[in-house]
């Protein structure tokens, strides 16, 4: 098994642009989630997913959308990126113990 | 979910037992406790969790309280590999709950 996969690695935006980060999963857990982390920073929760076509909010949704169309992946979406996004973003699933993979983080920076 | 505190650093010396505190003083009855751990920049990585009794697998061991509102992970040999960030959560089992990490502890291992 792959795990919990995500690309890019890096990407350099310019405010204004929009941009999805990709995640997938081959582990076929039910639950997914975004996380970001600012430098010297926790984990904040952006948006999760309890299943396909089904996701809602977590501490920091704004300027981010998901969706859910598959179990396996779980793309976000940022709308009009501003200087503020910039971070690492984790992708993580659960399984039906509560453990949770988390992938390799896409580093983000935006200009 | 329930909330966490934990220290924000720690040192520990090379082959001696890293004792990490959490108190979730709010915890309840059907709440697991959690531990991860951040190495660098990678993405977080799942160590061990625990309800009532204490656990113990190839990575750490997990002592917690008879009243349930604090616990301890405790790596028996640190080494410089450990040095991480700590991450001690709350979360009910088999549901769909949001989780959210906080700070947790910076742990440093010296030579």
């Amino acid at each position: 098994n792959a795990g919990v996969t995500q690309t890019p690695k890096f990407q350099v935006l310019k405010t204004g642009q929009s941009m999805t980060l990709q995640c997938a999963q081959d582990m076929n857990h039910e639950y997914m989630s975004w996380y970001r982390q600012d430098p010297g920073m926790g984990l904040r929760l952006i948006h999760y997913s309890v299943g396909a076509g089904i996701t809602d909010q977590g501490e920091v949704p704004n300027g981010y959308n998901v969706s859910r169309s598959t179990t396996e992946d779980f793309p976000l979406r940022l709308l009009s990126a501003a200087p503020s996004q910039t971070s690492v973003y984790f992708c993580a699933s659960r399984d039906p113990r509560e453990t949770q993979y988390f992938g390799p983080g896409t580093r983000l920076l935006v200009l | 979910d329930a909330k966490t505190t934990q220290p924000t650093s720690m040192d520990c010396a090379e082959g001696r037992a890293a004792n990490l505190p959490c108190n979730h003083s709010t915890i309840s009855g059907n709440e697991y406790v959690y531990w991860y751990r951040q190495i660098h920049s990678q993405g977080p990585q799942y160590i061990i969790h625990g309800l009532k009794n204490n656990e113990t697998n190839e990575m750490a061991s997990l002592i917690i309280t008879e009243d349930r509102k604090s616990s301890t992970l405790i790596l028996p040999h640190a080494t410089l590999r450990d040095t991480a960030v700590y991450y001690c959560i709350v979360s009910l089992s088999g549901g769909y709950q949001k989780v959210t990490f906080g700070t947790g502890t910076k742990l440093q291992v010296i030579p």
